[in-house]
């Protein structure tokens, strides 16, 4: 069963304007964490914003939030001020209960971002 | 401090070849992992170590992957009898003790021919 659902293949925002990204999970695990992951077309893996199962706040770093809504079992992220740097993809992990004796994390199929003048 | 060095960048190999490829992870963290990315795809997990010891490798597809680091530091990712399918770009990250946090390298862009 997917465990990491991002519906949006791709989206477009002009510069200045927020955008969302959606990304839904699936999980019977009450202890699990959520992670967002920006990878230019450098390749590289960067690390944006991670919420734990039990944080009581939303996840915020600078222009990234994490809209979590826990009965919908959803880890939106929204980008603030969009910026033509921001143009990559963008992909939504999680990483289940500790008891699993792993840190593994399991990835969407991930969102193009694309910000435009 | 530097981040997670993988190298080479880019190996291309002929089918049935063995590679490897290595993983430098940041100094001082002590768990490594590695992962698979399909053109399209997101990673996939393929083996996780914390120190020396393969503490997780259910995600090695089968026997023709291997995965050591031997000294809790560097880690060599071994495919033998290389096949077309297993063209991928191979990521490796690292964490410190206690964080949740993976950082990852550039990947090791393999293809098969």
């Amino acid at each position: 069963a997917q465990k990491i659902t991002q519906t949006q293949p791709g989206m477009f925002v002009q510069e200045k304007e927020a955008v969302t990204l959606d990304c839904t999970y699936d999980t019977s695990d009450p202890s699990y964490g959520l992670f967002w992951y920006k990878q230019p077309s450098s390749g590289e893996m960067i690390f944006l914003i991670y919420q734990g199962s039990y944080d009581q706040q939303n996840a915020t770093e600078g222009r990234y939030s994490l809209n979590f809504q826990k009965a919908r079992k959803s880890a939106n992220l929204v980008i603030s001020a969009s910026q033509l740097g921001d143009s990559a993809m963008y992909f939504c992990a999680m990483r289940e209960a500790l008891a699993y004796n792993t840190d593994k994390l399991i990835f969407g199929t991930g969102t193009r971002l694309q910000v435009f003048p | 401090g530097a981040g997670v060095s993988q190298t080479p960048s880019n190996k291309v190999t002929e089918k049935g070849k063995y590679v490897e490829l290595r993983c430098d992870p940041i100094s001082g963290h002590t768990a490594l992992y590695w992962y698979r990315q399909s053109l399209g795809q997101g990673p996939e997990f393929l083996i996780y170590f914390q120190g020396t010891g393969a503490a997780d490798d259910s995600g090695l597809p089968n026997d023709r992957f291997f995965a050591v680091r031997p000294e809790g530091s560097v880690s060599t990712l071994k495919i033998q009898r290389t096949e077309r399918g297993d063209s991928a770009v191979y990521l490796c990250a690292s964490s410190h003790v206690g964080s949740n946090i993976q950082y990852f390298g550039a990947g090791t862009r393999l293809s098969v021919l």
